[in-house]
């Protein structure tokens, strides 16, 4: 019973590269999202999505692109690194209709 | 979404109850109380979450107050694993679009 799975761990990239943090959910969740956390912030959404193909920007989605190709799978990806996104990112999935989510282990980020 | 307040911290005793109160009081008609917690470096965990009648699942015990203005998260027997940031969220369902708002939570500390 995996959950909902985010690769990798850790990452470090200098300013300018560009990266994709992976995240799949086995739960047949229609709700998935990213979030951020940094110290003092709290979590803050960056994108969703309501089921495959359909995508939508949260609070700070500046920076990042997602897609939702299929059920399971919600990408993130960052265009072009820059020191401000050092953070830790955290998936999460759930269904519609409450706001029980499932998340992940994280991914933590550096920018440097 | 409603404001919650929770104490800044708590101890308890491995073992023992550990009683999380969150005072809600500006709570609407549809909204849930939801409850998570987040362990050092992991991902927030669901835990449980209500409307107005008391709830249990095989994690905590959920009670609601008449009026619902509070509720009480009870662990009914913690254990060192349980020490985490506990996080009392008061929302409306069908949010797809907007996050979570998990705020500074109750830090639990579980000690021998």
């Amino acid at each position: 019973n995996a959950g909902v799975t985010q690769t990798p761990k850790f990452q470090v990239l200098k300013t300018g590269q560009s990266m994709t943090l992976q995240c799949a959910q086995d739960m047949n969740h229609e709700y998935m999202s990213w979030y951020r956390q940094d110290p003092g912030m709290g979590l803050r959404l960056i994108h969703y999505s309501v089921g495959a193909g359909i995508t939508d920007q949260g609070e700070v989605p500046n920076g990042y692109n997602v897609s939702r190709s299929t059920t399971e799978d919600f990408p993130l990806r960052l265009l072009s690194a820059a020191p401000s996104q050092t953070s830790v990112y955290f998936c999460a999935s759930g269904e519609l209709t409450n706001e029980k989510l499932f998340f992940g282990s994280g991914t933590q980020l550096s920018v440097l | 979404d409603a404001k919650t307040t929770q104490p800044t911290s708590m101890d308890c005793a491995e073992g023992r109850a550990a009683n999380l109160p969150c005072n809600h009081s500006t709570i609407s008609g549809n909204e849930y109380v939801y409850w998570y917690r987040q362990i050092h470096s992991q991902g927030p965990q669901y835990i449980i979450h209500g409307l107005k009648n008391n709830e249990t699942n095989e994690m905590a015990s959920l009670i609601i107050t008449e009026d619902r203005k509070s509720s009480t998260l009870i662990l009914p027997h913690a254990t060192l694993r349980d020490t985490a940031v506990y996080y009392c969220i008061v929302r409306a369902p069908y949010q797809a679009g907007t996050a979570l708002i998990f705020g500074k939570g109750t830090t639990l500390s579980v000690s021998s």
